[in-house]
Order: structure tokens, then C-alpha cells, then sequence
């Protein structure tokens, strides 16, 4: 079946260093990829849409010069927290939709990023 | 936009008894109903699906129905496993390339 991978699962950070996070398709294509954000005990939000070769798309109150998005090929989305700080510690899942013509396609979750700024 | 309410927050059940987590959404646009299972520290993953074409769909111990009239899904566990023990997400989607609307999880605990 399909899978997603993200690295790394987990990452300690310091305040006002920039962390990168990986996620990547790894027996089909994703076209489409997308960004959540989980706090404790708490559902999934939506942070970004990330599409291949175009900027990404981001939520209403997500900033976009915080979290970066760059989705440079079929398989890969990566994550840039910059200039983190204690309250971007979190837990960061990416997830995957296969290419066109499987638009349709469920969506397929890495593991998660749990992300801890010191 | 989507909303997505979902019951019970924590449901505990006798090893081999059922479990259902009922959820409804607003949009009617929305098509695309997905089930997610997530275990502690883990992405979640998809235990079954369902489409607005159908009104219900069935896994071996696991099924969902949909009400598109009254616009709510249930997620139905028979004999229920210790390993069954998670938090499950329903979710809802127009489908396409559209993202999924999350509802807020029910953790289930499975007493052996």
C-alpha cells in the first residue's frame, strides 16, 4: 500500500534555530501534499497545502515566512520552522494524495514530526 | 467552510463487545468520508473510507454508514480487540484534491 515517510520523528530544537522537516512519497507520486499540526489530546489542523512546482497554500493564520513549504518534486514536501520558538513545539504530520488521475485517491499520513523548541 | 463534530471524546468497551463513534458534518458539498485510526505518537491511518455514492461500506470487523440526508457517518468496530484501543479521527472532504476537515477524535480503550 502507499506509503509516506517524514523525518525526523522527533527533533529538539533551541529558540531562534530553524528546523527541516521531511516528507516523502515513497512507492507513488504526490502531486498534492499536506501540512497539519496536532497539539496534545487534540484534532488535526490544516496548515498548508503543498503543491508540486507551485507555491504552497497556506491557512488563515498560518505564517507563511514561519513555516516554509517547499515541495520541489513528486515525492518530496519539506518543512522549515524558522526562528522556532517554545510555542511551535508541536506534532507535524504530513500526508499525501496520489497524482492526477487518482484525484480521487485517499490521503496516506507519515508518522509525524514531534517537534520540541527548547 | 466544513465542520465536523464528533462523539463520543472517549468511549470504553468490553473486549468483544462493539464500538460506534458517530459524526456528523455541515457542508452538503462534502463526498469524501474517511475513518483514521491513530495510536500514541504515530500518524494516523486510514481504516476505511466512504463516498457519498454509498450508504454503507463494511470491512471485516469494521463498517461505516453515511446519512447524506441528515448529513452524519458512523463508525461501527464489532468484536472489538485491545488492539483496537486508539484514537480514531472521522473526517470529511469535497473529494478532488481537497483537503480533509478533521473531527476532534474519540478515544477508544478497550478492556480486556
Amino acid at each position: 500500500g502507499a506509503v509516506v515517510s517524514q523525518h525526523p520523528s522527533r527533533v529538539i530544537c533551541k529558540s531562534g534555530t530553524s528546523v527541516k522537516i521531511e516528507c516523502r512519497s515513497l512507492d507513488f507520486q504526490a502531486t498534492t501534499m499536506f501540512w497539519y499540526r496536532q497539539f496534545p489530546k487534540q484534532s488535526l489542523m490544516l496548515m498548508a497545502t503543498s503543491n508540486e512546482g507551485s507555491k504552497a497554500t497556506y491557512e488563515q493564520g498560518v505564517e507563511k515566512d514561519k513555516f516554509l513549504i517547499n515541495h520541489a518534486s513528486l515525492t518530496l514536501s519539506t518543512l522549515t520552522v524558522t526562528s522556532a520558538h517554545p510555542e511551535d513545539s508541536s506534532f507535524y504530520i504530513c500526508s499525501a494524495r496520489g497524482v492526477a488521475g487518482a484525484a480521487n485517491s485517499p490521503l496516506h499520513f507519515g508518522n509525524g514530526t514531534r517537534l520540541t523548541v527548547t | 467552510g466544513e465542520n465536523v463534530e464528533q462523539h463520543p471524546s472517549t468511549l470504553s468497551v468490553q473486549e468483544g463487545d462493539s464500538a460506534v463513534i458517530k459524526c456528523t458534518y455541515s457542508d452538503s458539498a462534502s463526498n469524501y468520508f474517511p475513518w483514521y485510526k491513530q495510536e500514541l505518537g504515530k500518524g494516523p491511518q486510514l481504516i476505511i473510507d466512504i463516498r457519498s455514492n454509498v450508504g454503507e461500506k463494511k470491512d471485516q470487523r469494521i463498517a461505516v454508514t453515511l446519512n447524506k440526508t441528515a448529513k452524519h457517518f458512523s463508525l461501527h468496530i464489532t468484536e472489538t480487540q485491545p488492539e483496537d484501543s486508539a484514537v480514531y479521527f472521522c473526517a470529511a472532504s469535497k473529494g478532488g484534491a481537497n483537503n480533509l476537515f478533521f473531527g476532534t477524535g474519540t478515544r477508544l480503550t478497550v478492556i480486556p
